[in-house]
């Protein structure tokens, strides 16, 4: 499996709540990004990065934030859970410069908000 | 703008038969890449088989064999000899290289269930 990493795997928590749902991977690919994906159905991108220090938002319009300090951690931020936001989180990494064409994924972080 | 799309968003196959999931993808692009992934129930994404579009011979990874159409856009997964591990959603997913951007385009996927 790949080394991409995300926890928690599972949350739940209430309205209003502000969460930080981590990602690292230690393959030093310098591409990483945030979909969103209701269970069984299409994934989303709602945050992007070309490497440290660039951010860009998705398609998916998305109430979180992300930042991207180093190159191994991209962290995506809710400042203020709703229940619209119950969903899976995944996390993936890339690096077509160094001929890694494919996403690696992470396991996914399934987030309910009460 | 690029567009994927899966036709089928549910088939069921008997174990030890072969089955095809079919893709197909629009883009004005002349260099890029196709995938498709595999996710299991409750588990992990998971690339099954990669094909770059500047190579005509289509890819083969074990029992996953793609029929890559360039001209007509297709991007067919053909699963040889199911087995009930198959049972999961698949992905086709697109990439190019050369519109400055590396975003992934997905299909809407379609789930697979192997019958025992």
């Amino acid at each position: 499996e790949a080394d991409i990493y995300q926890t928690p795997r599972y949350l739940v928590i209430g309205t209003g709540k502000k969460i930080t749902l981590e990602c690292s991977q230690t393959m030093g690919h310098d591409k990483m990004y945030w979909y969103q994906q209701d269970p069984g159905m299409e994934l989303h991108l709602i945050h992007y990065s070309y490497g440290v220090n660039s951010t860009e938002k998705g398609d998916l319009s998305s109430e979180s934030t992300v930042s991207r300090i180093r190159t191994e951690h991209f962290p995506l931020t809710l400042e203020s859970a709703r229940p619209s936001h119950t969903s899976q989180y995944l996390c993936a990494s890339s690096d077509q410069g160094a001929g890694v064409y494919e996403q690696y994924f992470g396991p996914g972080t399934r987030l309910t908000v009460t | 703008a690029q567009t994927v799309t899966q036709s089928q968003p549910e088939m069921s196959v008997q174990e030890a038969e072969t089955v095809t999931l079919s893709c197909t993808y629009d883009t004005s692009e002349n260099n890029y890449y196709l995938f498709w992934y595999k996710q299991p129930p409750s588990r992990q994404m998971i690339l099954v088989i990669r094909q770059e579009a500047y190579k005509q011979q289509n890819a083969t990874e074990n029992r996953f064999s793609v029929n890559f159409q360039k001209a007509a856009k297709s991007f067919s997964l053909k699963i040889s000899d199911s087995q009930l591990g198959d049972t999961a959603m698949y992905f086709c997913a697109f990439m190019a290289l050369t519109s400055g951007t590396y975003k992934y385009i997905f299909g809407t996927g379609t789930r697979l269930k192997v019958l025992a």
